[in-house]
């Protein structure tokens, strides 16, 4: 079983859709970390998460510490959000990555 | 602001041959850098990473290998390229010391072995 898990692996939905991503993980963490991985290749840091909940525009990242889990939201999706979303989790001075979550947003 | 570059950009290279990508960081001093593999398919994966020059830690052993010959240069080598090493190659930087642990990320090389 992988350490850091995400669920869906792929998600289409309609523009203006609520969307959510989420990560459970299995050991303990220092910090998690929501990337976003444009069709290009090139990808962006969005959040680094070690507790509670952040926004940035249209995203918002919770963690639940407790649980283990993270999700990202994604409010009144456009189809510029289509995209990999990665999450990623530091433990012990190392990075673990889960395989991404696949986003298409159709027009 | 700080700007991470990667050449080349894209590269075709046959079985057995050398391999040197570059990675370059300007606007800060004394980063951590990393370099990353997506395989085709696959999440990505950490090969190295450095805290300072010539500080070098190694997280798959593999045929490829990597230096850090100046604060901010960090290059990924190989003496010989293997079919399983395509995919694309990620470099990263990230604040040493009183950081908030945020790695960023350069364009990527894409690197296929034939």
């Amino acid at each position: 079983k992988n350490e850091v898990e995400q669920s869906p692996q792929n998600l289409t939905a309609q523009e203006g859709e609520f969307i959510t991503i989420n990560c459970s993980y299995s050991v303990g963490i220092s910090a998690l970390h929501w990337l976003q991985q444009h069709p290009g290749g090139g990808i962006v840091s969005l959040f680094m998460l070690s507790s509670g909940k952040k926004k940035h525009g249209r995203l918002i990242a919770t963690i639940n510490i407790q649980e283990k889990h993270s999700s990202l939201h994604i409010t009144a999706s456009h189809p510029r959000d289509s995209a990999v979303y990665i999450c990623a989790v530091k433990r012990r001075g190392k990075i673990i990555f889960g395989k991404g979550t696949r986003l298409h947003i159709l027009p | 602001s700080q700007t991470i570059h990667q050449w080349p950009a894209t590269l075709v290279q046959p079985v057995g041959s050398p391999l040197s990508l570059e990675c370059t960081v300007e606007g800060t001093s004394n980063p951590n850098l990393y370099w990353y593999r997506q395989a085709a398919g696959r999440g990505l994966q950490l090969l190295f990473y450095s805290v300072g020059i010539g500080q070098i830690s190694s997280e798959v052993p593999q045929n490829l290998s990597a230096s850090r010959p100046q604060d901010r240069q960090f290059i990924l080598s190989s003496k010989k390229l293997l079919l399983s090493d395509s995919g694309f190659y990620l470099c990263a930087w990230s604040v040493r010391w009183g950081g908030t642990d945020t790695q960023y990320f350069g364009p990527g090389t894409r690197l296929t072995v034939l």
